[in-house]
């Protein structure tokens, strides 16, 4: 069975700087990983997922997120926040066999101006 | 990408009553979810909804309480049934692989919500 752990479930950043959300998984077999967003009474978009290709995934709205099995981490980044970015995020993997996704409990990015 | 709705976006309930939520996808897609987000928390998988044959539950999920139609490759529903006020959250669909719009089934696609709210 796989499972996310997504630490801190509150980040704020200043606009402008580095935006970092943790993301660790367990899995025993190799995972598909997926990163989500969801802004305030809308439902969930997808922003990138890794799928055994690269490493190094980007995404849309300038996120990326680096898959490292050595440490069982899926990190999102952004390397300028925006206003816009304000939402909640959540991190999220599926063993591929059934597609059936596990979600992290989710962090709440809020950006200062 | 496939568009993805849902009906009613949100609704307000009284106990004891079932509301039914519609999700209609514009294009045929392969597999089909429903999923659950409490207040403040993230999202639970209630089932997936089988074309043609009875939906798959998730521990914790039972046909009787959270019935699932899925009478074609397009459309499903799920019935929140005898309503308390902690069935209030929102319930999301989700679809994953399909014919067109939709490459593969390892990705899962969201619809935008219904918001349920129990009296």
């Amino acid at each position: 069975a796989q499972s996310v752990t997504q630490l801190g479930s509150h980040v704020s950043v200043s606009e402008g700087a580095l935006v970092l959300l943790r993301c660790n998984y367990s899995s025993s077999v190799p995972p598909y990983l997926f990163w989500y967003v969801q802004y305030p009474n809308q439902g969930l978009q997808l922003l990138l997922k890794y799928t055994s290709a690269a490493t190094l995934v980007k995404g849309i709205n300038g996120f990326e997120a680096e898959f490292k099995k050595s440490e069982t981490s899926f990190h999102l980044t952004k390397p300028s926040a925006h206003m816009s970015d304000a939402a909640e995020y959540f991190c999220a993997v599926s063993d591929g066999d059934d597609y059936k996704l596990s979600f992290g409990a989710g962090t709440t990015v809020t950006v200062r101006a | 990408s496939a568009v993805i709705s849902q009906k009613p976006s949100r609704d307000i309930c009284q106990r004891g009553t079932s509301l039914t939520i519609q999700c209609q996808v514009d294009s045929q897609v392969t597999m089909m979810f429903w999923y659950r987000q409490q207040p403040g928390q993230s999202l639970t998988l209630i089932a997936t909804a089988n074309q043609g044959s009875e939906a798959t539950y998730e521990s914790g999920f039972v046909i009787d309480k959270f019935p699932i139609s899925r009478p074609n490759l397009t459309f499903s529903t799920l019935t929140v049934s005898n309503m308390s006020p902690e069935d209030s959250s929102i319930y999301l669909c989700s679809v994953a692989g399909g014919l067109a719009g939709l490459s593969s089934t390892d990705t899962q696609y969201f619809g935008p919500g219904t918001r349920l709210t129990v009296l």
